[in-house]
């Protein structure tokens, strides 16, 4: 069946520091994938998504590429703030979006200032 | 345009009782799911529909658990018969047709 790993935290950085959060996936077909991050008290909210290999997702300066030959689809940012400290889940769907996800298990990230 | 929402936020049962969440999708989103989150864990599948019809129901979803969607608008989740198990946060999201998924702040079930 499909599945999402991705590496386990916590993950903690200083303010500015560069960001890297590894997830890799297992799906048969061509998934669509997802990063969603929750903030703390708060839902789920999608950061980025990518529904073809080589596309790259962006939001909020976070970025993420769509690599079908090593089925990764790592997230990185350049300089995290102290506002970025959420938990992120790595997701995938079958189809776009509109089928259910399948999620990683989380990795929460600290930043300090 | 509101948001998902669900109710309750939070919910303490005795083992035994039966509990029920609603959520609230976004208008027009035709398609509405369910999934279930433990401490540590990413959410995980349980159910989902397309307006009123129920696609699809995980192996997750115990016959104690009854979901339903009956004018293809909002949605309730029933559990029956809690056991601490069920213990979870239960989100709720909404999606229109090959949209993305929206979800709701989700409802905290303990079960003592």
């Amino acid at each position: 069946g499909n599945s999402v790993t991705q590496m386990e935290g916590p993950v903690t950085l200083s303010e500015e520091a560069f960001l890297t959060i590894n997830c890799t996936y297992t799906a048969t077909g061509y998934p669509s994938l997802f990063w969603y991050v929750q903030y703390p008290g708060e839902g789920l909210q999608l950061l980025l998504k990518a529904t073809k290999a080589d596309d790259k997702g962006s939001n909020k300066g976070f970025e993420a590429t769509y690599r079908k030959e090593t089925t990764s689809f790592h997230l990185e940012k350049g300089s995290v703030q102290v506002s970025d400290s959420a938990v992120y889940f790595c997701a995938l769907s079958e189809r776009s979006g509109n089928t259910p996800l399948v999620f990683g298990k989380g990795t929460r990230l600290s930043v300090i200032a | 345009d509101t948001g998902v929402s669900q109710d309750p936020r939070h919910k303490i049962t005795k083992r035994g009782q039966n509990v029920t969440f609603r959520c609230d999708p976004i208008s027009e989103h035709n398609r509405l799911y369910w999934y279930r989150q433990t401490l540590g864990q990413g959410p995980e599948f349980l159910t989902y529909f397309q307006n009123e019809a129920q696609l699809e129901k995980s192996r997750l979803l115990s016959d104690r658990f009854s979901a339903e969607r009956p004018k293809g608008s909002f949605s309730t989740l029933e559990i029956q018969r809690t056991e601490q198990g069920d213990s979870a946060m239960y989100l709720c999201a909404s999606s229109f047709d090959l949209g993305w998924q929206y979800f709701g702040p989700g409802t905290r079930l303990t079960v003592t």
